[in-house]
């Protein structure tokens, strides 16, 4: 399974739009990106998932570029709910073992 | 709703007592399941994959002895800690494969061990 690298922390104000990138240079060409929240004392929750150019859903945006190489999680107009730890995760579609990279901590603020 | 659900959600124990907690599927059969710990500030750590039916796959440095798997049905594997100690107290969750591309965790269960 591909490694990830992601900024430890975020600070946002609610309204904004965020952006977390991930790096995963050693992503294979069977590999998906999927992207998961974690509020604390919670488990995961799937936030999205794609293989390449944009995918769009009700909650977020991920963006992958051609090589792949990275992808960027967009969060539009955050509020303070979206206060979590987000993770970014690489490997084959339907791959049930997932290893947890050291996520990203988004803190909102007024 | 939730699909995949832990119980207990928080178990406080003394120190060498054993503490089973249980995950479910609620609305699906998993033939596999998976148990994560995370300690405060940290990301989940995989210990083990748990296959209905047979003996679960412990990951590397994880006490199979301590950390009894056990998946008697396609709906529910059960984490027994057992001899617990204050350095187990931990947040445990587990997951499941619904093969829809994601997989869906439970609540997480809390073990304190005084």
């Amino acid at each position: 399974l591909a490694k990830t690298t992601q900024p430890i922390s975020m600070d946002s104000y609610e309204g904004q739009e965020v952006n977390i990138t991930c790096s995963h240079n050693n992503i294979a060409t069977n590999d998906y990106i999927t992207w998961y929240q974690q509020f604390p004392s919670q488990g995961p929750r799937f936030i999205i998932q794609g293989y390449k150019t944009k995918v769009t859903n009700e909650v977020a945006s991920l963006f992958i570029p051609a090589d792949r190489k990275s992808s960027t999680l967009s969060l539009p107009r955050v509020s303070l709910s979206d206060t979590a730890v987000y993770y970014c995760l690489v490997g084959p579609y339907n791959t049930d073992k997932l290893i947890f990279g050291t996520g990203t901590r988004l803190q909102v603020f007024p | 709703g939730a699909v995949v659900s832990q119980h207990p959600s928080w178990v406080i124990c003394k120190s060498g007592t054993s503490v089973k907690i249980e995950c479910r599927s609620l609305d699906f059969q998993a033939t596999t399941m998976f148990w994560y710990r995370q300690f405060p500030k940290q990301s989940l750590m995989l210990m083990a994959t748990s296959n209905e039916g047979s003996k679960a796959t412990y990951e590397q440095g994880v006490e199979k002895d301590k950390f009894l798997i056990n998946h008697a049905s396609l709906t529910l594997s059960t984490l027994t800690v057992t001899s617990a100690h204050p350095e187990d107290s931990s947040f445990y969750i587990c997951s499941a494969d619904r093969s829809t591309g994601e997989l869906f965790f439970g609540e997480g269960s809390r073990l304190t061990v005084l």
